[in-house]
């Protein structure tokens, strides 16, 4: 078990382009979600996927923002049409439905996105 | 709805001296508390977890910290603190629902002094 994993590590992006990141969870995990951190503050919770079916979105998720976990493993983040304010840090967690990993979430390094 | 409020955005310590982080949460059902540290331009990792069994749970890294429902506080302590902890520290809350969802304190900067 090598954790969870996301690539890239950085990304730097110029305003008005698209990027996707990549998380792969933990072997076995059903559950896999999304956060964004500010500098200076706390992640904020963005989706949750339970296989490939993606069961909540927060309403920071914009019409610009795009999660998938087409085959219940790993899952994308695209962010089209990059803005400034989009510059963060992108956590990648995942948890088990059973087992002793049930009562928490294992997160990833991140992705550190800035847009210019 | 659920909420964390981490009483102080900074704390600072002298190297060997009492570490105290304190966390107020709210939830309407019983809740899941954590403590994750997170070193700069890192992920996060979990220090220690409350989940309804005994109300003083210890932690890596000498942390502990106390569940108090009439208090609805959950305070993370070490009784001497080390360089290598200074760190941001973040408290959480999840009600077990949602897939584990959880709700973050906006995080308390510890700086060690030597």
């Amino acid at each position: 078990d090598t954790g969870v994993s996301q690539n890239p590590r950085h990304k730097i992006t110029k305003r008005g382009q698209n990027v996707t990141f990549r998380c792969d969870p933990i072997s076995e995990h059903n559950r896999l979600y999304w956060y964004r951190q500010t500098l200076g503050q706390g992640p904020e919770f963005l989706t949750y996927f339970q296989n490939e079916a993606q069961l909540e979105k927060s309403r920071l998720l914009s019409d610009r923002f795009s999660a998938e976990r087409p085959k219940g493993s790993f899952s994308t983040l695209e962010i089209q049409r990059t803005e400034q304010g989009d510059s963060a840090m992108y956590l990648c967690a995942s948890s088990s439905l059973v087992g002793s990993s049930n009562t928490e979430a294992f997160f990833g390094q991140g992705t550190r996105l800035t847009v210019v | 709805a659920q909420s964390v409020t981490q009483l102080g955005s900074h704390v600072s310590v002298s190297e060997g001296a009492l570490v105290l982080l304190r966390c107020n949460y709210s939830s309407s059902v019983p809740p899941y508390l954590f403590w994750y540290v997170q070193y700069p331009n890192q992920g996060l990792q979990l220090l220690l977890k409350y989940t309804s069994a005994a109300t003083l749970v210890k932690g890596i890294n000498g942390f502990e910290a106390e569940f108090k429902k009439s208090e609805t506080s959950f305070h993370l302590t070490k009784p001497s603190a080390h360089m290598s902890d200074a760190a941001e520290y973040f408290c959480a809350v999840s009600d077990g629902t949602g897939g584990f969802k959880t709700i973050f304190g906006a995080g308390t900067r510890l700086f060690v002094k030597a």
